[in-house]
C-alpha cells in the first residue's frame, strides 16, 4: 500500500534551536496534514495545506506543500520545552480521491533539552 | 465548536473478551467518522471509515468491526479479543468535503492479557 517516510525518526535539539522535519512519497497527494501528539492523547492538527507550493504558518510553525506534490517539510524555529513530542505527517493521495484515506508517516519524536 | 468524545480511556480486557469503544461527535452534522489503531511507537493504521449512517469502509481485515447507529455515533467492536488487538485506538471526524483534515479524539488504550 502507499506509505509516507518521514524523517528523521527522532532528534533531541536544544531550546532555542529551529528543528525541521520533512515527508516524502512516491505518490502525488492532494493535501498535507502535520499533527502533534503528546503522550497519551490523539494528535493535533497543527497545520493542512491543499496547493502545491503552499507555505502556510501557525505561529513559531511553517509547513509547506512541495512543488512536486510528493513532499512536505514542517520547520519549528526558536523551540521551546513544550514542543516536545511526536509530530506527524498525513497525507491524501491523488490516487485515492474520493474515499477519504488519509496515509499517516511514522512520525519524528522530538526532544528539547533545556 | 465541534467536539469529539471517547471513552473509556483506558481498557483492560482479557482474551477472548468482547469489546465495544464509542466515539461521538457534537456540533456537527453527517461527519466522516474514522477508526485509527497506533502501535506503541508507530504510525496510525485506519481500520475503518464511515460517510453515512450504516456505511461502514472496512481497511483492514480482523476480527474488529464497526458500526455507526446514528450520524455522530461510531462504535468500534470484537467478539472475541486477541493479544495483538492492544493498542491505542483514536477516533477521528472530518467534514464532509473531501481532504478535509482529520480531527481526533484523546484515544482509548486497550490492553489485551
Amino acid at each position: 500500500g502507499q506509505q509516507l517516510n518521514q524523517s528523521p525518526q527522532s532528534m533531541f535539539i536544544q531550546e532555542g534551536e529551529d528543528v525541521s522535519m520533512n515527508c516524502t512519497s512516491s505518490s502525488i497527494f492532494n493535501t498535507w496534514l502535520w499533527y502533534k501528539q503528546d503522550p497519551g492523547e490523539g494528535p493535533v492538527l497543527l497545520i493542512a495545506l491543499y496547493k502545491a507550493g503552499e507555505l502556510t504558518s501557525n505561529g513559531r510553525l511553517t509547513a509547506q506543500f512541495g512543488i512536486t506534490r510528493k513532499d512536505s517539510f514542517l520547520n519549528i524555529s526558536a523551540s521551546i520545552p513544550s514542543d516536545v513530542g511526536i509530530y506527524f505527517c498525513a497525507g491524501l493521495p491523488l490516487s485515492t480521491s474520493g474515499t477519504y484515506k488519509y496515509i499517516f508517516g511514522t512520525g519524528t519524536r522530538l526532544k528539547v533539552l533545556a | 465548536s465541534q467536539t469529539i468524545h471517547q471513552w473509556p480511556a483506558t481498557l483492560v480486557q482479557p482474551v477472548g473478551s468482547p469489546l465495544s469503544l464509542e466515539c461521538t461527535v457534537e456540533g456537527t452534522s453527517n461527519p466522516n467518522l474514522y477508526w485509527y489503531r497506533q502501535a506503541a511507537g508507530r504510525g496510525l493504521q485506519l481500520l475503518f471509515y464511515s460517510v453515512g449512517i450504516g456505511q461502514i469502509s472496512s481497511e483492514v481485515p480482523q476480527n474488529l468491526s464497526a458500526s455507526r447507529p446514528q450520524d455522530r455515533q461510531f462504535i468500534l467492536s470484537s467478539k472475541k479479543l486477541l493479544l495483538s488487538d492492544s493498542g491505542f485506538y483514536l477516533c477521528a471526524w472530518s467534514s464532509g468535503t473531501e481532504a478535509s483534515p482529520l480531527h481526533f479524539g484523546n484515544g482509548t488504550r486497550l490492553t489485551v492479557t
